[in-house]
């Protein structure tokens, strides 16, 4: 069995700041993990993806995730953020060579104010 | 085309009408699913297909059904639609035979109310 619990449903930021989106997982076996990013009324996009090599993984628009087994985590940073960051962001978690077993967090909503 | 196309891109339906969302990559990817979207919920998979002539039922599969007659086009039917059928669709393909394994790309998503 695999989850993934995305803990804070909304988070707000001043631009220029730094962003913190936290994720925890759980899973049976090795896992893939990825983080979605949604802008509002559009489709989801991959912002990057752990797969068992380096776990510190690094995205696009200046964002990184690190893969922290020890701790189930994999929050997702970006040092600055900018007002077109604002959008909801998924947490996913898979198993390894399992094509049909993505399973998403309920997401978080990043407000970036000015 | 250029990844994954979705049609309509929204629609109003009655209640006990029956509906066709569409969908077609041009990726060749062997994979495609078909998810809904709700406040609060996440993305929840509906029904999912690993190769043409296959599908599997998702995690909240009651009230839908697919089929996948070739590789580009994955079909979600609601035979007879219900209020609580109102949501955002998405569909997603991915490409199992590559390092992008467990990957997915999604389309634009079909908004539907059903009154």
């Amino acid at each position: 069995a695999q989850s993934v619990t995305q803990l804070d449903s909304h988070v707000s930021v001043s631009e220029g700041t730094p962003v913190l989106l936290r994720c925890n997982y759980s899973s049976s076996y090795s896992p893939s993990l990825f983080w979605y990013v949604q802008h509002p009324n559009k489709g989801l996009q991959l912002l990057l993806k752990y797969t068992s090599a380096a776990t510190l993984v690094k995205g696009i628009n200046g964002f990184e995730a690190e893969f922290k087994k020890s701790e189930t985590s994999f929050h997702l940073t970006k040092p600055s953020a900018h007002m077109s960051d604002a959008a909801e962001y998924f947490c996913v978690v898979s198993i390894v060579g399992t094509a049909s077993k993505l399973t998403f967090g309920t997401g978080t909503r990043l407000q970036v104010t000015l | 085309i250029a990844g994954i196309t979705q049609a309509p891109t929204s629609q109003i339906l009655a209640a006990g009408r029956r509906m066709t969302l569409r969908c077609t990559q041009d990726m060749r990817h062997n994979a495609m699913y078909w998810y809904r979207q709700d406040l609060g919920l996440g993305l929840r998979l509906i029904h999912y297909s690993n190769t043409a002539g296959t599908t599997g039922k998702g995690e909240v599969p009651d009230g839908y059904s697919v089929s996948r007659a070739n590789t580009d086009d994955f079909p979600l039917t609601l035979a007879s639609a219900v209020p609580s059928q109102t949501s955002v669709y998405f569909c997603a393909s991915s490409d199992s035979r590559t390092s992008l394994r467990n990957e997915q790309f999604f389309g634009p998503g079909t908004r539907l109310t059903v009154l």
